[in-house]
């Protein structure tokens, strides 16, 4: 199975903050990583698909790259509904993965 | 507008069996593949199920393979999880995704770009 590790765990940050989270897989998985965004008592949804690919309706302060075995999602300018945890996960094989998670918290 | 709204979860026994289901609507449910994804409390996220989009390939997380079986109902748009042998640790939030990818020897490989919100299944003596 793909392990896939988020950095880091739990971020702070301030509204309009420029942010970065990475994800790593442990073998190259190509461009199939996507990254959702979770807020509590909610399911996940879609942000990012391929790589880079904004999901329909996503604010383009997302932004995704990466390639081969490292990845990561930006959002440039922070705001109040940013406010989440982030996960990464990984199409390249079965099973289908994901990372333990990123949750930003404001400082 | 997509809608998936899960239903069946509840409180069991280990050992006992319970039976999810997932009503789409919204689009055409028998073009794309569907999905269990499952997240214990305060944990992440784990895929456990996937069925093509005419119920012909089917995969399970090795976690649930033997103990859980998944079936659709194209007619009836709806998505069913079988869960036997049930144990403390499939405790979880159990929710119904929709798939966007292809459906290979190897697996269902895609994303999941539509989601339900999600049935509470509690295993506890």
């Amino acid at each position: 199975d793909i392990q896939m590790t988020q950095s880091p765990s739990s971020l702070s940050a301030s509204v309009g903050d420029r942010v970065t989270i990475t994800c790593r897989s442990s073998q190259r998985i190509s461009s199939y990583l996507h990254w959702y965004q979770q807020k509590p008592g909610k399911a996940p949804e879609l942000l990012i698909y391929d790589t880079s690919y904004l999901q329909s309706g996503v604010p383009s302060r997302f932004s995704g790259s990466g390639s081969g075995t490292e990845f990561t999602v930006t959002i440039s300018s922070l705001q109040p509904e940013d406010f989440a945890t982030y996960y990464c996960q990984q199409s390249y094989s079965s099973p289908l993965t994901f990372g333990g998670g990123t949750k930003l918290e404001i400082k | 507008e997509v809608q998936l709204v899960e239903s069946g979860g509840g409180l069991v026994k280990p050992g006992e069996s319970l039976r999810l289901s997932c009503e789409a609507s919204g689009f055409t449910f028998n073009d794309y593949p569907m999905n269990w994804v499952r997240q214990s409390p305060g944990k992440g996220l784990e895929w456990v199920s996937a069925i093509s989009p005419r119920g012909g390939s089917i995969y399970y997380a090795a976690s649930v393979t033997g103990r859980y079986t998944v079936s659709r109902d194209n007619a009836k748009n709806a998505l069913y999880l079988q869960m036997t042998s049930l144990r403390a640790e499939d405790t979880a939030v159990y929710y119904c995704a929709r798939g966007r990818g292809n459906c290979i020897s190897r697996g269902c490989l895609q994303n999941f770009d539509y989601w339900g919100q999600g049935t509470l299944v509690t295993v506890s003596s």
